[in-house]
């Protein structure tokens, strides 16, 4: 079954130490990975996705085939990093489109 | 560039009542979609639609119908309000090019409250 799975509910760092937000997923196919972040009382937007590349905010996710991971990682939080993060994935398996997200990890950055 | 919009933003209902809830796209988007987000459950699918004319469903569809009569707009509908479906209401759009599948666009949410 198609999955995304963010082990985390909650995760509390102080400011400057380093983050590291996991997803795992589970997709019989090629999937697009992407995170997404939603400030207090804001609608999503996204972070970041993995065919990018890149580095959004500090942060960067890089797609782990093998252990099916795509964890969010940072080096020095900041406070305004504080938001709700999700994991999801697009992709297409058995003729199906599918648009997954997971269940979320709030991050808090303590000053 | 407006993107997605939602109608209403809040709104309160008695149990048993019905209401259709409004998503617009201006972006010309093959693909739209229907969430709710709970707290400690994250965004759950209700349905999609992968086209004019087509729906599907998702992972929690029992008590919502949707349609998709023209491209830009996506409704969704609850014939008869449960406690049960007090959420917020999220509604996105995406497409693809190439086979490659873009990042979902977001509307700004429905904070629904059934009473």
């Amino acid at each position: 079954a198609q999955r995304v799975t963010q082990p985390e509910k909650l995760l509390s760092v102080f400011k400057g130490a380093p983050v590291e937000l996991k997803c795992n997923y589970s997709y019989s196919g090629s999937p697009e990975l992407f995170w997404y972040v939603q400030y207090s009382r804001q609608r999503l937007q996204l972070l970041l996705r993995h065919i990018s590349r890149e580095s959004i905010k500090g942060f960067t996710a890089d797609l782990n085939k093998g252990e099916t991971s795509f964890h969010l990682k940072k080096p020095f939080a900041q406070e305004e990093d504080s938001a709700m993060y999700y994991c999801a994935l697009s992709g297409v398996t058995s003729g199906t489109y599918k648009y997954i997200f997971g269940t979320g990890t709030r991050l808090k950055v303590l000053a | 560039n407006a993107g997605v919009t939602q109608t209403p933003k809040f709104r309160v209902l008695k149990t048993g009542q019905s209401m259709t809830l409004l998503c617009a796209q201006d972006m010309n988007h093959e693909y739209m979609y229907w969430y709710r987000q709970d707290p400690g459950m994250g965004l759950r699918l209700i349905h999609y639609s992968v086209g004019e004319g087509t729906t599907a469903k998702g992972e929690v569809p029992d008590g919502y119908n949707v349609s998709r009569l023209k491209k830009q707009n996506f409704l969704l509908g609850l014939e008869s309000a449960a406690p049960s479906q007090t959420s917020v209401y999220f509604c996105a759009s995406s497409y693809s090019t190439r086979g490659v599948y873009t990042e979902a666009f977001f509307g700004q949410g429905t904070r629904l409250t059934v009473v």
